[in-house]
Order: C-alpha cells, then structure tokens, then sequence
C-alpha cells in the first residue's frame, strides 16, 4: 500500500498570508505512460463532505478558487493556499489514487492566527 | 442538481448487518467507478471499496474484505454496500463518491452514520 503522509498536522496562519502544506507518498504516484501524477487535494469542512480542489497534482478543480494551488511530483507535493481567507479554515487531505487501496494522507487542519 | 445521498446508517449491535444505499440524481453512474470511504469519530478518511459501472470489478479494503459486499444498480442508479459482521471499529460516517474512471473522488454524498455498539 501507498503511505501518504502530511506535514504539517495543524498549522495557523494570519489572514492574507501563505499556507503551505506538504505531503509525501511513499512511492512514485507518476505515471510514466502519461506523465500525470496521480494525486489529489480535498478540503473538509466539519459536518460537511470533502470537496475535490486539486487532481492530477496542479490541476484546479472547476470554481476552486485561484488562491488554491498544487504542485510537485513522484514523491513530493504541496498545497498553498496564497492569502489565507476565513473560509479556509478546514481540514486537507491529500490522496493518491494511483493504485488500490486508494490512500489518504492523516490530514491538516488550518486556522486562522 | 448533482448529487449523491446515502441512507441506510443507524445503530447494529457487534455481528449484526447493515446495508447502505448510495442514490445518484443529476448524474450517471456509466463510465465512473463508484466509491465507499469511511470516516471514523474524529478521524481522517479511509478508502473501503470501489465497484466499476458494469459491477465487473470490486475492490476492498483489507479491514473488511470478507465481511463488505459492493454491488450497483444503473437502472436504479443506486450503489450498495452490504456490511456483515459488523465490529465497534465499522463505526463511522460512511460516504460514497463517484470518480471518473481510475481519478479522483468528484462527487460526495453527504454520508450515513454506522454505529456498532451493543
């Protein structure tokens, strides 16, 4: 199985300014037939689903707000949020979906400084 | 509107079963693998079965293979999980989603609470 791991655990950040979050799997999610990496981000919020922002490592889901953006490849890759608004406020899971059992990173919960 | 609402959640004593349903409005199952993921109390998301649109290929976790059961319905547009011997540690928000093909998880139903509890 595929580790996915997140740091860090739970950050706080000022209004406006950057988030970042890192994960790390614990092998390559690149495809080399296709050069895609098979890597998502999703936001929860409590009480509420998780909502599909980033796929295919960088790519913006449709109405994901251009603040939100995701980068990296193979083992590495990041989330950043650019200026940080109240309606960040969540939890972010990573997920590669390269392979089965589909696998999330724990998690990260970001609030407001 | 698209959406995916799950029912069949409640309280099941240790060994008991539960199956929970999974209905799609607004959209088709066709051409999309079908998810369960489960999210226990205060915890973080964990993968449990897919099932491709024709129902010819099934996946699970290794925490429940043998005792969960993933069909579909595309005439009813409806998925299905069928939970036997259940334990305390099934206990969680079970959520579906539709993905397309072999990508993420798009669309999420809103969930049904599992309680195992005797």
């Amino acid at each position: 199985d595929i580790v996915m791991t997140q740091s860090p655990d739970s950050l706080a950040v000022s209004l406006g300014e950057r988030a970042t979050i890192n994960c790390k799997s614990s092998q390559s999610v690149l495809y080399s037939s296709n050069n895609k990496n098979y890597l998502a981000w999703y936001q929860q919020k409590p009480g509420q689903p998780p909502k599909l922002l980033i796929y295919w490592a960088s790519t913006r889901e449709s109405g994901v707000s251009d603040r939100l953006s995701g980068s990296g490849s193979g083992t590495d890759f990041t989330l950043t949020i650019s200026s940080l608004q109240a309606e960040d406020v969540a939890l972010y899971y990573c997920q590669q979906y390269y392979s089965t059992p589909r696998t999330f990173g724990q998690g990260t919960k970001v609030e407001i400084k | 509107e698209v959406q995916l609402v799950e029912s069949g959640g409640g309280l099941v004593q240790p060994g008991g079963s539960l199956r929970l349903s999974c209905a799609g409005s607004g959209l088709s199952f066709r051409d999309h693998w079908m998810h369960w993921v489960r999210q226990a109390p205060g915890k973080g998301l964990v993968w449990v079965s897919y099932i491709n649109s024709d129902g010819t290929t099934t996946r699970y976790a290794d925490s429940v293979k043998g005792r969960f059961t993933v069909s579909i319905d595309n005439a009813k547009n409806t998925l299905y999980l069928q939970m036997n011997s259940l334990r305390a540690e099934d206990t969680a928000v079970y959520y579906c989603s539709r993905a397309a093909d072999s990508g993420p998880f798009a669309v999420w139903g809103q969930g049904t609470v599992v309680t195992v509890s005797s």
